[in-house]
């Protein structure tokens, strides 16, 4: 199994600031067709998860430019660029490298200060 | 837009089998593009995949899951749907349907989710 961690667990922000999740998987995340299949997801208070990021970088379709994906091999990075009260919830990065056994990391609480 | 739905019994008994079914609306479910699967979440934690089916009927089953999930599609219904048999407590939790892009790898379009008690 590829364990997926996240850190902070919980990161409190002033709205208008930046805010860093950070994402680790136990073994490379680099699939043998060259993709690497790690996305973000956000999961608003009693909403279902939202897909924000895919393959580490890309936008999925409405969610504003604010949110950004980096990465590489084992280590990745959300980040949103200046917090807005609507991006309260939780974070959730997950892999789809070894599909079908697809993992999620256990999630990073964003909340305002 | 497209939009899924789960249905099913809020309430099954120990030992019993949980079925659920996955509605797809403003779209077909026989897409080339896409895989169609079901995700839990326990109250208070994290996700957990069971696996995917192709509207063909292939189906991806999580391996630490696999023995007691089936996911069948019926394409005429535009349904596809979850059966986990042998439940215990611990299958308590919201359940999930989703889209998933093949080629992206990722769950871009999610149900409003369903919870389901594992009670006597």
């Amino acid at each position: 199994d590829i364990v997926m961690t996240q850190t902070p667990l919980s990161s409190p922000v002033t709205l208008g600031q930046p805010a860093s999740i950070s994402c680790r998987s136990s073994q490379s995340l680099v699939h043998s067709d060259g993709n690497t299949y790690l996305s973000w997801l956000q999961q608003r208070p009693g909403q279902p998860p939202r897909l924000l990021i895919y393959k580490i970088s890309n936008r999925f379709s409405g969610v504003p430019d604010r949110f950004s994906g980096s990465g590489a091999g084992t280590d990745f990075t959300l980040n949103i660029s200046r917090v807005e009260a609507e991006d309260v919830g939780i974070y959730y990065c997950m892999q789809a490298t070894q599909f079908p056994h697809d993992t999620f990391g256990q999630g990073t609480r964003l909340e305002i200060k | 837009q497209l939009q899924l739905q789960e249905s099913g019994p809020g309430l099954v008994k120990p030992s019993e089998t949980l079925s659920l079914t996955c509605t797809v609306s403003g779209g077909s479910i026989s897409s080339k593009d896409y895989y169609w699967g079901w995700i839990r979440q326990p109250p208070g934690k994290g996700l957990e995949c069971f696996g995917s089916i192709y509207y063909r009927g292939t189906t991806f089953y999580n391996p630490s899951l696999k023995s007691r999930v089936t996911i069948s599609v019926d394409t005429s219904k535009n349904q596809f749907s979850l059966k986990l048999s042998s439940v215990t407590a611990a299958d308590t939790a919201v359940y999930y349907c989703a889209r998933r892009h093949k080629d992206g790898g990722a769950y871009d379009i999610w149900g409003q989710g369903t919870m389901v008690t594992v009670s006597s």
